[in-house]
């Protein structure tokens, strides 16, 4: 079945980066975008960026571009996202999703927590 | 982009139905056809119910069905279950290969 996997929880500082990852398995890796959601604690969901794994163009939103950087090992089919200049606001569980246009499935999350 | 519009709560009795609105602009809901809807259990990863504003995946049940009129998209839950207690989450192309989501609906069972 269509699965992905994502990488285990990380704190950071402030100012640090983070790269989480997002192991897909069940499908032709290179044929489906991968995005990139967060969701703080008990807010809502907010769109990051997406990739797509075949040719490594990435497309991202407005809010995050200069900080964030998509990238992919289609080696291992695995998507990565690193996030730097870290603030505390940026503490958040991280999704990794399948697709272009709709969004299936979606990792398990990764909780990316930025304390000092 | 700006969240798309979504009531902070709904509730609904046990076999009733529930409709959550989505409320964008002509730049994102309104522009296109390409509305998602996601569900979301308390402490698991979104869930997609709806795509392209009225399509259901295989294996959503049928309770859940999708529209939209000018820049409003709606879920209708009809028949409610217990099971369907969550949060309720719209997503819109907006335009430049960007996508925008809703703020999340609560959805409550009596």
């Amino acid at each position: 079945q269509v699965q992905l996997v994502q990488s285990g929880a990380e704190v950071r500082r402030p100012g640090a980066s983070v790269k989480v990852s997002c192991k897909a398995s069940g499908y032709t890796f290179s044929s489906s975008d991968i995005n990139w959601v967060r969701q703080a604690s008990g807010q809502g969901l907010e769109w990051i960026g997406w990739m797509n794994p075949n040719n490594g163009n990435t497309g991202y939103a407005q809010k995050f571009q200069g900080r964030v950087t998509m990238t992919r090992d289609t080696s291992i089919t695995t998507a990565y996202m690193e996030l730097s200049s870290l603030r505390f606001e940026d503490t958040a569980v991280y999704y990794c999703a399948r697709g272009k246009v709709w969004f299936d499935p979606w990792g398990q999350g990764t909780l990316v927590s930025v304390s000092s | 982009q700006s969240a798309l519009t979504q009531p902070r709560s709904v509730s609904g009795s046990l076999g009733q139905s529930v409709t959550i609105s989505c409320t964008g602009t002509s730049s994102d809901v309104g522009g296109y056809n390409y509305v998602s809807w996601y569900q979301q259990h308390p402490g698991k990863a979104p869930k997609l119910i709806i795509y392209d504003v009225t399509k259901r995946p295989s294996g959503v049940p049928d309770h859940f069905s999708g529209s939209k009129s000018g820049n409003t998209a709606s879920l209708t839950i009809s028949g409610l279950q217990a099971e369907d207690e969550a949060d309720y989450y719209c997503c819109s192309y907006a335009g430049t290969y960007t996508w925008v989501f809703g703020g999340g609906t609560k959805l409550t069972v009596l």
